[in-house]
């Protein structure tokens, strides 16, 4: 079975200081990993995947398979990352998504 | 920039009541889903819908639910006779093919009395 794990509920980091975000899983088949995001009273949006390789609003994450962990880092907070974080995975050809629990992110100004 | 949208954005049903929830996906979307997301809990898969039938569902998405996509560009929910349990905050998703980012719907909440 797929599961997601975000281990931390809450997260709150000075504006300025690093950011991560930890995200781990288990699954047997090749998964693909997100990251979405939701700011206060907006829709559920996709921050990244790791195919893209992409930074989106300073942020980064690598897929480990090594460790199962898929950690979203920023190295500067910004106030305006406030907001719940989503770590989710499928699989390569099925677009069903699996979340995990969701990190609520405050930065400290 | 287009939009998922789900109407309305509140439902309050008495327990045992049919509820029907609507969704308005991207136009040139093939893929739509159902999520819920219990109050304090996951986001968690109910279904997914492709080519007018459903492709996948979770052992949640049990008898008393169905969907449905009338008209080419609604997506519905029905829940057939609800119960307290299916409170929840429930969004509607679509994507354009196999691998493409999900785009989700500012959500329905819905309280079951």
């Amino acid at each position: 079975a797929q599961r997601v794990t975000q281990p931390e509920k809450l997260l709150s980091v000075f504006k300025g200081a690093p950011v991560e975000l930890k995200c781990n899983y288990s699954y047997s088949g090749s998964p693909e990993l997100f990251w979405y995001v939701q700011y206060s009273r907006q829709r559920l949006q996709l921050l990244l995947r790791h195919i893209s390789r992409e930074s989106i609003k300073g942020f980064t994450a690598d897929l480990n398979k090594g460790e199962t962990s898929f950690h979203l880092k920023k190295p500067f907070a910004q106030e305006e990352d406030s907001a719940m974080y989503y770590c989710a995975l499928s699989n390569f050809g099925n677009e069903k998504l699996t979340f995990g629990t969701g990190t609520r992110l405050t930065i400290i100004p | 920039e287009p939009e998922v949208t789900q109407t309305p954005s509140h439902q309050v049903t008495q327990m045992g009541q049919e509820v029907i929830l609507r969704c308005v996906p991207i136009s040139n979307h093939l893929y739509f889903y159902w999520y819920r997301q219990i109050l304090g809990q996951k986001v968690e898969f109910l279904v997914s819908f492709y080519n007018n039938e459903i492709s996948e569902k979770s052992e949640i998405f049990d008898d008393q639910f169905s969907v449905e996509r009338p008209d080419g560009s609604n997506f519905t929910l029905k829940i057939r006779s609800t119960k307290l349990e299916d409170s929840a905050m429930y969004f509607c998703a679509s994507s354009r093919g196999e691998g493409t980012e999900a785009f989700f719907g500012q959500g329905t909440r819905l309280t079951v009395v």
